[in-house]
């Protein structure tokens, strides 16, 4: 199947500090990618659509200025978490479905983001 | 916009056990279902899919599942379960012509050999 790739796997940061997370498609191009959130022992929280080239659309009671998303090319998808706090850190995780097909999301390893 | 319930979070069976995880929907129109499995330390993997056709799926690693549409459902389905198979089992559903998952809660399986 199609590759979503994510980096890093895993990141330390300090409370204040901005955080980015990269998704790529490496296979195939994605208009449209997903940013998720897991708690720990729940199900993923969709945050926002990323979309190629204009503004990502974001879910109720997710802070668009907190969680800063740019989609810039058909492969590439960043989440910037400005200024963490350690409520911050939690496993954020993204996907992409193939431009122009109605197949399934794929999705990226995952990030740990822990902010101390 | 489309939710997602599923029920039983913690599941714990025997090898060769028969495995069932409910799903149910809600969403006023067309829709394509997933279910995914994430394994200890992996990513999400996609276990099987419904688009259309026959509402009986068969997936990857022996699972199955069946869409009826008059009560909501997709239930995920392995008559005979494995050691590997524990791991946390997802369901999701996105509209037709909307882009947005949404997912359940997660059914944590585990198989004791």
């Amino acid at each position: 199947g199609a590759v979503v790739s994510q980096h890093p796997s895993w990141v330390i940061c300090k409370s204040g500090t901005s955080v980015k997370i990269e998704c790529r498609s490496l296979d195939f191009q994605a208009t449209t990618m997903f940013w998720y959130r897991q708690f720990p022992k729940q199900s993923l929280m969709l945050m926002a659509t990323s979309n190629e080239g204009s503004k990502a659309t974001y879910e109720q009671g997710v802070e668009k200025d907190k969680f800063l998303i740019n989609h810039a090319s058909l492969t590439l998808s960043t989440l910037t978490v400005t200024s963490a706090h350690p409520e911050d850190s939690s496993f954020y995780i993204c996907s992409a479905r193939e431009t122009g097909k109605n197949t399934e999301a794929f999705f990226g390893q995952g990030t740990r983001l822990t902010v101390v | 916009a489309q939710s997602v319930s599923q029920h039983n979070h913690h599941v714990i069976l025997s090898e060769a056990a028969s495995l069932e995880l409910g799903c149910n929907y809600s969403y006023g129109g067309t829709v394509n279902l997933f279910w995914y499995v994430q394994y200890p330390g992996q990513h999400l993997q996609l276990l099987l899919k419904y688009f259309s056709g026959d509402p009986l799926v068969k997936g990857i690693k022996g699972f199955e599942a069946e869409f009826i549409k008059s009560k909501f459902s997709f239930n995920l389905r392995k008559p005979s379960v494995q050691w590997s198979d524990t791991a946390e089992y997802f369901c999701a559903v996105t509209g037709k012509g909307n882009n947005r998952l949404a997912f359940g809660k997660g059914n944590q399986v585990v198989v004791i050999p």
